[in-house]
Order: C-alpha cells, then structure tokens, then sequence
C-alpha cells in the first residue's frame, strides 16, 4: 500500500524560529513535492525535487528551503518562521519521468506560527 | 486570472441527486487533467483522469473540452460518503496546477 508520511500533524512555533518538516515515502518514487494549502487559495507548489539532491522552486519558494539527501526522505524548512506561514503543508510524490503522473499526499501538517 | 478556476460552492444536495461541477484553465498548452477529491481534514486523493473523449467511472463522468477550455465532473445518484471538495487538477510541464476546489455536500 502507498504511503507517504509527515513527521508532524500539528506544529506551533514562534516567529522567528526555524522550522523543520520532514516528508518519508516508502513507494520508490522519484518525485517528491511541497505545497501549502490555504482557503480559496488551493494548493500552491513550494518547491519539488526529481532526484536525490536535486530540487526546483515552484510558483511561491520565497521563505522556504528543501534538501532530499535520500531518494524516500524530502524536507521543508522554514529559516525564520513568519505569521504569514502559518498554513496546512502537503507533501507529495510521484513516480516516473512526467510530472503529471498521479501524486500520493501526506496527512498534511497544520503549521501554526505566532 | 486564475490558471484553474472553480466555483466554491458549497452544493447542497439531497441524496440521490445529480451534480455536475465545471472548471475551466486559462493554460491552452495543458495536456493533462485529472479530478482529485479532498475529505475534510485529510489529503487529496486522484479520484479520476479526464481524457478528451470523455471518461467514465461508476457514478462519475468527466469530459473535457479542449475548444473552450473546461472540465466537467458530473455524480450521478448522490451518497452521502460523496461529501468532500473536490479538485480540478491540470498537469502542466513538470508539475500539476491545482484548483481551489468546489465542496458538495450531500444530506439525506
């Protein structure tokens, strides 16, 4: 069975500290990915990765950094927390070379910074 | 403007209804489109691919048309376990666009 797991549900942190969410996915998968996800906005690509060490900015990377060290393991961090990150994050992956092949979610994290 | 546009909604439905959802993207060049749905408080989940000839799955359909740039998803005999968001989603050159979804809630 698929499965994509994050290291957290529910996450409070302080502005200004550095956070870290971390992302494990056990299928194999080439392609892994960060969004966040807030009402009436859908779901936003943060940044995503296509192989061990490699990594793309998506459409809002500006606050974020990535690092996938291992092919199964792709983490998020956030330098200095800011209020306007508090957010759902989602992790994804997926298999093969096209993008748009079906994604697999974590259960999300809910990130709350204050 | 939007790449992915959807009405929020909600759709309040009865049991036993037919729904149909539209979605339309600004992105001519898309050559992917898939239906995600969305549980509240858990992550989305493919529930189908759109080909261009229309798709097909138990109590769902979907079409796509290319000229005018939308997606359809149509429930037929709604469940009460069909209650989630729903999500248009365009495969785009490395990555997959999200809509911001349309919520359906069905009661008895």
């Amino acid at each position: 069975d698929v499965k994509v797991t994050q290291s957290s549900r529910y996450l409070v942190k302080r502005t200004g500290e550095k956070v870290f969410l971390e992302c494990v996915q056990d299928m194999d998968h080439e392609n892994m990915f960060w969004y966040r996800q807030d009402p009436g906005l859908g779901l936003r690509l943060i940044y995503f990765s296509y192989d061990v060490k490699m990594k793309e900015k998506g459409d809002i990377p500006e606050g974020y950094s990535v690092s996938r060290e291992k092919k199964e393991r792709f983490s998020l961090i956030l330098e200095s927390a800011s209020t306007n990150q508090t957010s759902m994050y989602l992790c994804a992956s997926s298999f093969g070379q096209e993008f748009s092949y079906e994604q697999y979610f974590g259960p999300g994290t809910r990130l709350t910074v204050t | 403007r939007k790449e992915v546009e959807q009405d929020p909604g909600p759709f309040n439905v009865p049991e036993g209804a037919t729904v149909a959802f539209n979605c339309t993207y600004s992105n001519s060049a898309s050559q992917s489109f898939f239906w995600y749905r969305q549980d509240c408080r858990k992550e989305p989940k493919l529930l189908m691919s759109v080909y261009s000839s229309g798709n097909e799955d138990g109590r769902f359909t979907a079409q796509l048309n290319r000229a005018s740039q939308y997606i359809s998803l149509l429930i037929r005999d709604s469940k009460l376990s069909d209650s989630a968001t729903y999500l248009c989603v365009l495969g785009g050159y490395n990555k997959l666009i999200f809509g911001a979804g349309t919520r359906l809630a069905v009661h008895p």
